[in-house]
C-alpha cells in the first residue's frame, strides 16, 4: 500500500489565487516528518517546507503553508497567492520514524501545477 | 561552487556495460542519498550513506553499487547496465536533520 498518496496528478489555478495540493500519509509511528518539495521543469529539486508530527502549529515559509491533519494523516500544501514560476511538480514526501538516525524518506508520485496568466 | 553536483548531465550506455554516476558536495554533510525518478513511481531511494564508508540499501538497490571513501563524494556505479536501469537519477545530501538538497540529476539511456 502507498504510504504518500497525492491524489491529484494535475492541477490548474489562476494567477494570484490560492492553490491546495492535497497529500496523505499511512505511518503507526508517532514521531514522523512531512515534506514539501517542488521540481520545476528544469529538473532540480526544491526542499520548501517540512512539518514533525508533534508540532502544534502548521507550518509556514512564505507563500507556502502546511496543513497538517493528524486525525485525518493528511499535509496538504497550500501555496498563497499563486506566481506563473509556481508551475511545476510538487512532491510530499514523508520521513517516518522520526527518532533515531532515520533520514530516509518516502515520496509520493507528484502533483503536476500549472499556473495560469 | 559551493553545492552538489553530479557528472556526467547526460549518458547513453549499453546493455551489460558499467556505468558509475558521481556525486560530490562540498558541505560536509554526512548524509547523502541516491534516487531514480521514473513516470509513475516518483522518486525511490536506490542507496544512502549516514557517513564515509557507511552505506546502507534503500527501496531498490539490486543492480547498483555504491561507495562513500571520502565524505565528499558518493558514486553510484551499475555494474551491468539494464534497460530498465534507463532513468534519471539523483544525488543529495543532507543538511542537519530536515532539508536534503538534491543535485540537477544524470539522465541515463541504456541501449
Amino acid at each position: 500500500a502507498q504510504k504518500i498518496t497525492q491524489t491529484q496528478p494535475g492541477m490548474f489555478v489562476q494567477e494570484k489565487e490560492a492553490v491546495t495540493l492535497d497529500c496523505t500519509y499511512d505511518t503507526s509511528d508517532q514521531s514522523y516528518g512531512l515534506f514539501w518539495y517542488k521540481q520545476p521543469s528544469s529538473g532540480e529539486m526544491i526542499f520548501l517546507i517540512y512539518q514533525g508530527s508533534y508540532d502544534e502549529q502548521n507550518a509556514t515559509e512564505g507563500r507556502y503553508s502546511l496543513n497538517f491533519q493528524k486525525a485525518r494523516k493528511s499535509a496538504n500544501l497550500v501555496i498563497s497567492a499563486s506566481q506563473l514560476g509556481d508551475s511545476a511538480m510538487y512532491f510530499c514526501a514523508m520521513r517516518e520514524s522520526n527518532a533515531g538516525n532515520n533520514r530516509k524518506l518516502i515520496w509520493g508520485l507528484g502533483t503536476s501545477l500549472a499556473v495560469n496568466p | 561552487d559551493a553545492g552538489i553536483t553530479q557528472s556526467p548531465r547526460y549518458k547513453i550506455t549499453e546493455t551489460g556495460r558499467q556505468v558509475t554516476l558521481m556525486c560530490h558536495q562540498t558541505w560536509s554533510h554526512s548524509y547523502m542519498f541516491w534516487y531514480r525518478q521514473d513516470l509513475g513511481h516518483g522518486l525511490r531511494l536506490i542507496y544512502y550513506s549516514a557517513a564515509a564508508d557507511i552505506t546502507d540499501k534503500g527501496e531498490v538497490p539490486d543492480g547498483y553499487v555504491v561507495s562513500r571513501s571520502k565524505t565528499e563524494n558518493f558514486p553510484l556505479t551499475l555494474e551491468s547496465a539494464t534497460r530498465s536501469q534507463t532513468s534519471v537519477y539523483f544525488c543529495a545530501s543532507l543538511a542537519g536533520f530536515n532539508e536534503q538538497f538534491f543535485g540537477p540529476g544524470t539522465r541515463l539511456t541504456v541501449l
